[in-house]
């Protein structure tokens, strides 16, 4: 399958600070990333949806200034959560869009876990 | 909006059967998706129907009833390593082809 690699895998900050979080369609090209945050024992909750090239689409309740979603490029999408504060901990993941006979399918990045001190 | 029903945990034995349903609402319904969990890592696809039916990948199938918003996982042959989440997912085309996910089902599978 496709392969989507996610940087840092785990993130310690104090409350405050702004944290970058790097997604990347290593061997296809991802018009369509999606971000999820999910806490311990619970679902993935869709964030927003980062489209290359244009602004991201963010689900309700998401704040769109708290959370930066920039997708420059077919294969890099970046979250940036900005002045981060304790309730920000949490396992950030991205995942890319499927392409061709796969477009069903979604393949995820290894997870960032964050924790805000 | 959409929802998805699933059980929270399920415990079976190795070498055991087990079926994990989902029951879904959504208004643009575009097909169901499996995933499984490990703790601290990755969901990882099983797999995905979009039609009535049953679908087989080896130890694992899917099945869809698009006219009941139904569908289940089956387990078969169940191994230690089979203890995971199972997250059952609803691709909608509303707002662009997101899929969103269930609260997942916890599998505890025994010696």
């Amino acid at each position: 399958g496709a392969v989507v690699s996610q940087h840092p895998s785990w993130v310690i900050c104090k409350s405050g600070t702004s944290v970058k979080i790097e997604c990347r369609s290593l061997d296809f090209q991802a018009t369509t990333m999606f971000w999820y945050r999910q806490f311990p024992k619970q679902s993935l909750m869709l964030m927003a949806t980062s489209n290359e090239g244009s602004k991201a689409t963010y689900e309700q309740g998401v704040e769109k200034d708290k959370f930066l979603i920039n997708h420059a490029s077919l294969t890099l999408s970046t979250l940036t959560v900005t002045s981060a504060h304790p309730e920000d901990s949490s396992f950030y993941i991205c995942s890319g869009g499927g392409v061709g006979l796969a477009k069903n399918i979604q393949y995820f990045g290894a997870g960032t876990r964050l924790s805000v001190l | 909006g959409q929802s998805l029903e699933q059980p929270s945990e399920v415990t079976a034995v190795e070498g055991a059967i087990v079926q994990i349903n989902c029951t879904y609402q959504t208004s643009g319904f575009y097909g169901l998706s499996w995933y499984q969990q490990h703790d601290g890592g990755a969901p990882t696809f099983l797999s995905y129907n979009a039609l009535d039916g049953l679908e087989e990948t080896g130890r694992f199938s899917s099945f869809l009833s698009r006219s009941d918003s139904y569908g289940y996982l089956l387990l078969q042959e169940l191994q230690m390593k089979d203890s995971a989440s199972y997250f059952c997912a609803v691709r909608d085309r509303t707002g662009g082809f997101k899929t969103i996910f269930g609260a997942g089902t916890r599998l505890f599978v025994k010696a």
